[in-house]
């Protein structure tokens, strides 16, 4: 199974910041990853896929990038909503994983 | 608007099972690949199984293999997960999600295996 690692796990953060969350994956995925983000007892939303596509209706300070085993997520601007966890998933091979999570909290 | 609508979820003992099902509504179901995703209490998020558009291909996580099943109705816009031989490490909310690449989510039905 691939496996996806996420740093950092827990990130601390201010409204306005720039931040960026990595995920590493255990062997190539192309570019067949998926970021969403998940808010305490709700559903999860997608962001991204295919690594730098952006998800209908998600605004465009959320950006993504990558290929093969390295890609990152970027919010340019962090809102009070973004306050949120953040999983990496890949869709390359079955099964399919998820990243452990970073949770995004306000410094 | 696309609504995907979860229900079957409680309170089973280790070794029962339970069907969950997942209504479909604001597009057209029969094209789509469906997926089912869980997340234990204070857990990240697993992928659990998908099924492609007419149901002929199938996959699942290894530790769910030979216990659940996926299948789904396109005429009734519905998915199910028929769980058997449930275990303690099964207790989690069950999500269905539209797409292989998870677009659309429901908001989840609660499974507790406890005895």
């Amino acid at each position: 199974d691939i496996q996806l690692t996420q740093s950092p796990s827990f990130l601390s953060a201010s409204v306005g910041d720039r931040v960026t969350i990595t995920c590493r994956a255990s062997q190539g995925i192309s570019s067949y990853l998926a970021w969403l983000q998940q808010k305490p007892g709700k559903a999860p939303k997608l962001l991204i896929y295919g690594a730098s596509t952006l998800h209908s209706g998600v605004p465009s300070r959320f950006s993504g990038s990558g290929s093969g085993t390295e890609f990152t997520l970027t919010i340019s601007s962090l809102q009070p909503e973004d306050f949120a966890t953040y999983y990496c998933q890949q869709l390359n091979s079955y099964p399919q994983t998820f990243g452990q999570g970073t949770k995004v909290e306000i410094k | 608007e696309v609504q995907l609508v979860e229900s079957g979820g409680g309170l089973v003992q280790p070794g029962g099972s339970l069907r969950l099902s997942c209504a479909a509504s604001g597009f057209t179901y029969d094209i789509y690949w469906m997926t089912w995703v869980r997340q234990a209490p204070g857990k990240g998020l697993e992928w659990v199984a998908n099924i492609n558009p007419d149901g002929s291909e199938k996959y699942y996580v290894d530790s769910v293999k030979g216990r659940f099943t996926i299948s789904r109705d396109n005429a009734k816009n519905s998915l199910y997960l028929q769980m058997d031989s449930l275990r303690a490490e099964d207790t989690a909310v069950y999500y269905c999600a539209r797409g292989t690449v998870a677009g659309y989510w429901g908001q989840g039905t609660l499974v507790t295996v406890s005895s």
